[in-house]
């Protein structure tokens, strides 16, 4: 089966740069992908990593290694309303997504 | 394209009673989930469609939950009889076949269970 582990918590101020991370036990990769979620919210795509390597899309970059079953989601120039839960997933033998258990980001002022 | 559209919004009900959730995917959409997000849990899937057929359903939590898919625009998730432990919000998503990594979820229908 699949599992995801990612801190539960984290906090930082306006325009600093902050890294969730994910690691990922999986008994087969297809890739990794990165979901917001505002309070009250639905989930929204950010980003999908299938290839090692670093992904950016604006603000937020996200970072693949298969050899050490680890992502991360890079946050720059924070704002306010980056306050959210992520979630990291991994597709479970196909189009089946498996998700971590949330990083909920407090940007503080 | 309208997104996915969920409904109801928001249900209260009482411990007995039956509960039916709808969703409308994104049109061209190959593959359709129902998840489940609680604080315990998180997001649970419970069952997945390709092309209208059930995949997976071996998160549905019990046999009080069945979901159908009887077109390519319709989905039911019905839960019979509801208990308060099924108080949840409970998401659909559609995606496209292929290597995307990306779901489409709709804005979700809050469950209580009195």
């Amino acid at each position: 089966g699949q599992s995801l582990e990612q801190p539960s918590e984290v906090t930082a101020v306006e325009g600093a740069i902050v890294q969730i991370n994910c690691t990922y036990q999986t008994s087969g990769f297809y890739g990794l992908s990165w979901y917001q979620q505002h309070d009250g919210g639905a989930p929204t795509f950010l980003s999908y990593n299938a290839l090692d390597g670093l992904e950016e899309t604006g603000r937020f970059s996200s970072f693949l290694s298969r050899s050490d079953s680890y992502g991360y989601l890079l946050l720059q120039e924070l704002q306010m309303k980056d306050s959210a839960s992520y979630f990291c997933a991994v597709p479970n033998y196909g189009q089946n997504f498996v998700f971590g258990p949330g990083t909920r980001l407090s940007v503080l002022p | 394209d309208a997104g996915v559209i969920q409904s109801p919004r928001h249900e209260v009900t009482e411990m007995g009673q039956e509960v039916t959730l709808r969703c409308k995917p994104i049109s061209g959409h190959d593959y359709l989930f129902w998840y489940r997000q609680t604080m315990m849990r998180g997001l649970e899937l419970l069952i997945y469609f390709n092309n209208n057929v059930p995949i997976d359903d071996s998160g549905m939590p019990e046999d009080r939950f069945s979901a159908k898919m009887p077109n390519a625009s319709f989905s039911t998730l019905k839960i019979q009889p509801s208990e308060p432990r099924d108080s949840a919000v409970y998401f659909c998503a559609s995606s496209l076949q292929g290597d995307t990594g990306e779901l489409f979820f709709g804005e979700g229908s809050r469950l209580t269970v009195l």
